[in-house]
């Protein structure tokens, strides 16, 4: 089915360690987008790609990085995990840049940092 | 500094009533709204969208009504039912480096009785 597929659904982190969120879309959209949950705080933005080869910072981009490795491919690393960064991640995407046609979402990562 | 916010962390109904969600906004360069809904453990879902430039959109049982002067805008549900308990994320878009970004609010937790 198409859609927005997230790598790996659950993780558990030691303070220090490293590790990467992978997220791929089939839909052909040009942008990609990573946000985090946390309870009573709604979806925050942290990183953003408009277009292959694009990435911009977010609401909450600190202790993140992320890389556009292709159309289809938007990844998200922890350099060094903080238990802050404990949270649900969420990648999206979107066509005709998101104009009123929606987001469509993964179905997360919950990570737990330790 | 919130730019789209719930105020309603919670709404209970009864099922085969209205179910109105509200969402106010503080950017005037948002030009497209949406609402999504959001299972537990699951990725939000889009559910209807609409532009700065009309003041109601309907689809089904869903209508998301505008009102710019206010910067308000709320979506109700008719009629309710049991299937539709879930969190409602209101989003805003605007445009800003080569793409459209959504803000999210905080959401609201709607719990439909049978």
């Amino acid at each position: 089915n198409a859609g927005v597929t997230q790598t790996p659904k659950f993780q558990v982190l030691k303070t220090g360690q490293s590790m990467t969120l992978q997220c791929a879309q089939d839909m052909n959209h040009n942008s990609m987008y990573w946000y985090r949950q946390d309870p009573g705080m709604g979806l925050r933005l942290i990183y953003y790609s408009a277009s292959e080869g694009t990435t911009d910072k977010g609401e909450v981009p600190n202790g993140y990085n992320v890389s556009r490795l292709n159309k289809r491919e938007f990844s998200l690393r922890l350099e060094s995990a903080a238990p802050s960064q404990t949270s649900v991640y969420f990648c999206a995407s979107s066509g005709r840049q998101g104009h009123g046609y929606g987001y469509t979402f993964g179905s997360g990562t919950r990570l737990t940092v330790v | 500094d919130q730019q789209v916010k719930q105020n309603s962390p919670s709404l209970s109904v009864q099922e085969g009533r209205i179910s109105i969600l509200n969402c106010d906004y503080t950017n005037s360069m948002f030009d497209y709204f949406l609402w999504y809904k959001k299972y537990p453990a699951e990725g939000p879902t889009f559910l209807i969208s609409i532009s700065s430039i009309k003041d109601k959109n309907e689809d089904g049982r869903f209508t998301v009504f505008l009102n710019k002067s206010a910067k308000h805008l709320s979506l109700h549900i008719v009629p309710s039912q049991p299937g539709d308990s879930a969190v409602y994320f209101c989003a805003a878009s605007a445009w800003v480096g080569g793409s459209y970004i959504p803000t999210f609010g905080r959401g609201t937790s709607l719990i439909v009785h049978p």
